[in-house]
């Protein structure tokens, strides 16, 4: 069974940084791409970042490029998101994900919840 | 940047009725999009990828169609299991997920 497990998400002041976690379970996790995607507190689906299977490839948006940054330990089966220079908008639901068919995204962690405030 | 426009916002439906929700992508995806539902407090859950192509284990009722810039997510008989929020999500330039819908009941 798939599992993927985020952590990590404090309750930080703007401008202060955060590293969050994704453990992942299941399955051959070194094959897979896999994805960051935020979610505002009422608001819709935003995505964030995504790595190649090999950590060879990254992307972001154009909303966290150049404050994080996305990486992979495939020997620990782990997902991470180091986020620096927070701003209040960061606030939301992170979520990691694993690409599928169709680079659709099937299976999701439960999220973990970050706050940007003073 | 590829921009996803979702309409309705919001669609209020009895049980039984046939619901469309309509996807419009800002250039051409080919078939590169999926549809996600997702109830409060859970994460999306996958029901169509590639445009057209139904996930396992999702209900028969929903179904997708088009490609280019034009989508559609059908549900052919609204069961009281599907009042939920719907994305699309295209996956032709990076990802963008539409601005969702809220299937209300009606």
């Amino acid at each position: 069974e798939v599992q993927l497990v985020e952590s990590g998400g404090v309750v930080v002041q703007p401008g202060g940084s955060l590293r969050l976690s994704c453990a992942a379970s299941g399955f051959t996790f070194d094959d897979y791409t896999m994805h960051w995607v935020r979610q505002a507190p009422g608001k819709g689906l935003e995505w964030v970042s995504l790595i190649s299977w090999d950590g060879g490839s990254t992307y972001y948006a154009d909303s966290v490029k150049g404050r994080f940054t996305i990486s992979r330990d495939n020997s620990k089966n782990s997902l991470y998101l180091q986020m620096n220079s927070l701003r209040t908008e960061d606030t939301a639901l992170y979520y990691c994900a694993k690409e599928d068919r169709g680079y659709s995204l099937k299976y999701w962690g439960q999220g973990t919840l970050v706050t940007v405030s003073s | 940047d590829i921009q996803m426009t979702q309409s309705p916002s919001t669609l209020s439906a009895s049980v039984g009725d046939r619901v469309t929700i309509t996807c419009r992508a800002s250039q051409s995806i080919s078939s590169w999009l999926a549809w996600y539902q997702q109830k409060p407090g859970k994460a999306p859950k996958l029901l169509i990828y590639k445009a057209s192509s139904l996930e396992s284990g999702v209900p028969s009722r929903f179904s997708g169609s088009g490609s280019g810039t034009e989508f559609t997510l059908t549900i052919s008989s609204l069961q009281p299991d599907d009042f939920a929020t719907y994305y699309c999500q295209q996956y032709n330039s990076l990802l963008t997920f539409g601005g969702g819908t809220k299937v209300e009941i009606k």
